[in-house]
């Protein structure tokens, strides 16, 4: 692994259904980070993460919770999916709670499609 | 409430010069990164500005002035491989990053 792992890479959901996308990082970042991208609107933060033990809210939560037991890992579950939640959902991280001299690091990106 | 304007998409011929330009308005200014999103991947890091100024890097250059909350990608001896979304973000007041919509640019030979 170098970076961050996302996976599953694509997934076709029924409405409904419960998810989790996972993602692993093996930068020893204190930071991660849950976005969603979509057509015109440019990436919105769903959750974050600043360090182990601790989550918040970003701009877009309603319908994604997060958990951070360690420093690698930050799963993104859908307790019920929706086909207002059909995007591209990135991972990200950084050194620490802030954005440095080098922003983020971005994982390869999950395409989820609720139907 | 916080803004980043970017345009939409914007058209270049293979060996030109083209300028992206990013204006902002948002709560606090700690800098302003540029990425690059080639279509279904991940951004990668560009450049970064802090201070008002230009940052050059090869081929690629940043503008920052903060006065007039503008910045600019300058992207020279242009290439097919440079076809992608170039993202602006600024680091606000809490040291977060708030994304711009993107720019899509298109090179034609």
């Amino acid at each position: 692994i170098a970076g961050i792992t996302q996976a599953p890479t694509s997934q076709i959901l029924a409405a409904g259904r419960r998810m989790t996308l996972r993602c692993t990082q093996d930068m020893r970042h204190n930071a991660m980070y849950w976005y969603r991208q979509d057509l015109g609107l440019g990436l919105r933060l769903i959750h974050y993460s600043n360090t182990a033990g601790t989550t918040g809210k970003g701009e877009v939560p309603d319908g994604y919770s997060v958990s951070r037991a360690n420093t690698d890992d930050f799963p993104l579950t859908l307790a019920s999916a929706v086909p207002s939640q059909t995007s591209v959902y990135f991972c990200a991280s950084s050194e620490t709670g802030g954005a440095g001299l080098y922003g983020y690091t971005f994982g390869s990106g999950t395409r989820l499609t609720v139907v | 409430g916080q803004n980043i304007d970017q345009p939409t998409e914007m058209t270049a011929t293979e060996g030109a010069i083209v300028q992206i330009n990013c204006t902002y308005q948002t709560s606090g200014f700690n800098g302003l990164f540029w990425y690059q999103q080639h279509a279904g991947e991940a951004p990668t890091f560009l450049s970064y500005n802090v201070l008002d100024g230009l940052e050059e890097k090869g081929r690629f250059s940043s503008f920052l002035s903060r006065s007039k909350g503008y910045s600019y990608l300058l992207l020279k001896e242009l290439q097919m491989k440079d076809s992608a979304s170039y993202l602006c973000a600024v680091v606000d007041s809490n040291y977060q990053l708030i994304w711009g919509a993107g720019t899509k640019l298109i090179i034609k030979p």
